[in-house]
């Protein structure tokens, strides 16, 4: 079955602590990205990959960071997590042809206190 | 500044009528356009998506209209079913400016009610 696997699901954790959050895709899709999703403010981009080893920053990058060493990885970092990155998070993917629609994970609530 | 809008959080409407579900946009570079459906618990999923070359596009109970000159899309399920109670999604994405990345509205919550 074609998917987006991220886990944990659910993680709780303490100010500071490092963390990841893997995610996985089986579809050979070039395109990876990260979101966070907040009450009132919809999908914000964390990060995107247009392939291995080509990141950038999304439109809320800060306190974040990623690698895609594999075409089918694409981890999200908080080195130091904050209050303020409590948050909904999805990684989504798609082939390499822009107006091809998003495939997304089931999500990850990231609870920092 | 926001370049998606979705001015209304929430919707409710009996079943078997007609769902419309708003859509504004600023950026009048944006050339695709599509819509998502995202239940609790779950990650979005895509429902459809039009092309700016294209004003309709319809997949059976659902179909999207775009009025490039207003900068304005909609959504319309017709008949609304119990089942399509969730939140809706309008995203945009113009590939010269932000290499496809898409750019999400706040979303709408369609109640169904039986």
């Amino acid at each position: 079955e074609a998917q987006v696997t991220q886990n944990p699901r659910y993680l709780i954790t303490v100010t500071g602590k490092k963390l990841t959050v893997t995610c996985s895709q089986n579809m050979n899709h070039e395109y990876m990205s990260w979101y966070r999703q907040d009450p009132g403010l919809g999908l914000r981009q964390i990060y995107y990959s247009m392939n291995v080893e080509v990141t950038d920053k999304g439109d809320v990058p800060e306190g974040y960071k990623v690698s895609r060493k594999e075409k089918r990885n694409f981890p999200l970092i908080l080195e130091s997590p904050s209050p303020n990155q409590t948050s909904l998070y999805f990684c989504a993917s798609r082939g390499q042809i822009y107006n091809s629609p998003l495939h997304f994970g089931n999500g990850t609530r990231l609870t920092v206190t | 500044d926001q370049q998606v809008k979705q001015n209304s959080p929430s919707l409710s409407v009996q079943e078997g009528r007609i769902s419309i579900l708003n859509c504004d946009y600023t950026n009048s570079m944006f050339d695709y356009f599509l819509w998502y459906k995202k239940y609790p618990a779950e990650g979005p999923t895509f429902l459809i998506s039009i092309s700016s070359i294209k004003d309709k596009n319809e997949d059976g109970r659902f179909t999207v209209f775009l009025n490039k000159s207003a900068k304005h899309l909609s959504l319309h399920i017709v008949p609304s079913q119990p089942g399509d109670s969730a939140v809706y999604f309008c995203a945009a994405s113009n590939y010269g400016g932000s290499q496809g990345n898409l750019i999400f509205g706040k979303g709408t919550k369609l109640s169904v009610k039986p």
